[in-house]
């Protein structure tokens, strides 16, 4: 089984900072890497699909990077409803989720 | 608009089951994989099971693999999860999630989740 592994597990951040996440893959996983962000009691929604596709409706603002082993997640300005936890999923081989990232307010 | 609402959720002992559905529409459900994934209170995503469109590919997590059951009905736009032998740790939200397929391959709709208990 494929393993996946994000860092920091949390930050805390500024508006308008640019916030950096990780993602690596226990083993090549090529392009097929997602990211979602999740609010306390709502549903996980997907930002960035097969590595650094945005998806429909989401801000600029959110980048996504890599291939192979090891990914980023960028906010390049962080804004206040950006708070939230990131998780990173592959979908190379059935489907794993990074343990999370949470993104606070400093 | 496109929709995906589960139900069946509940308390229920240890040893016990229950059958979770997610009712999908404002799309055409029998186009798209489709998946379960939940959540433990307090903690992260866990990918629960996968079903293909047309049933005839569906693969388990290793921590439910012959406990669960994956199943749909494209008649009634519906996804199912029959959960038997229910433990402590399977207590969490459960989510149906759409499956987008190429090449996102990545779960692009979600549900609004429904809480399962597990307890004595």
């Amino acid at each position: 089984d494929i393993q996946m592994t994000q860092s920091p597990s949390s930050l805390s951040a500024s508006v308008g900072d640019r916030v950096t996440i990780t993602c690596r893959a226990s083993q090549s996983i090529s392009s097929y890497l997602n990211w979602y962000q999740q609010k306390p009691g709502k549903a996980p929604k997907l930002l960035i699909y097969a590595a650094s596709s945005l998806q429909s409706g989401v801000p600029s603002r959110f980048s996504g990077s890599g291939s192979g082993t090891d990914f980023t997640l960028t906010i390049s300005s962080l804004q206040p409803e950006d708070f939230a936890t990131y998780y990173c999923q592959q979908s190379y081989s059935t489907h794993t989720f990074g343990p999370g990232t949470k993104v606070d307010i400093k | 608009e496109v929709q995906l609402v589960e139900s069946g959720g509940g308390l229920v002992q240890p040893g016990g089951s229950l059958r979770l559905s997610c009712a999908a529409s404002g799309f055409t459900f029998s186009s798209y994989s489709m998946n379960w994934v939940r959540q433990a209170p307090g903690k992260g995503l866990e990918w629960v099971s996968y079903i293909s469109s047309s049933s005839s590919t569906i693969y388990y997590a290793d921590s439910v693999k012959g406990r669960f059951t994956i199943s749909r009905d494209n008649a009634k736009n519906s996804l199912y999860l029959q959960m038997n032998s229910l433990r402590d740790e399977d207590t969490a939200v459960y989510y149906c999630a759409r499956d987008g397929g190429s090449p996102r391959w990545a779960f692009d709709i979600w549900g609004q989740g429904t809480m399962v208990t597990v307890s004595s």
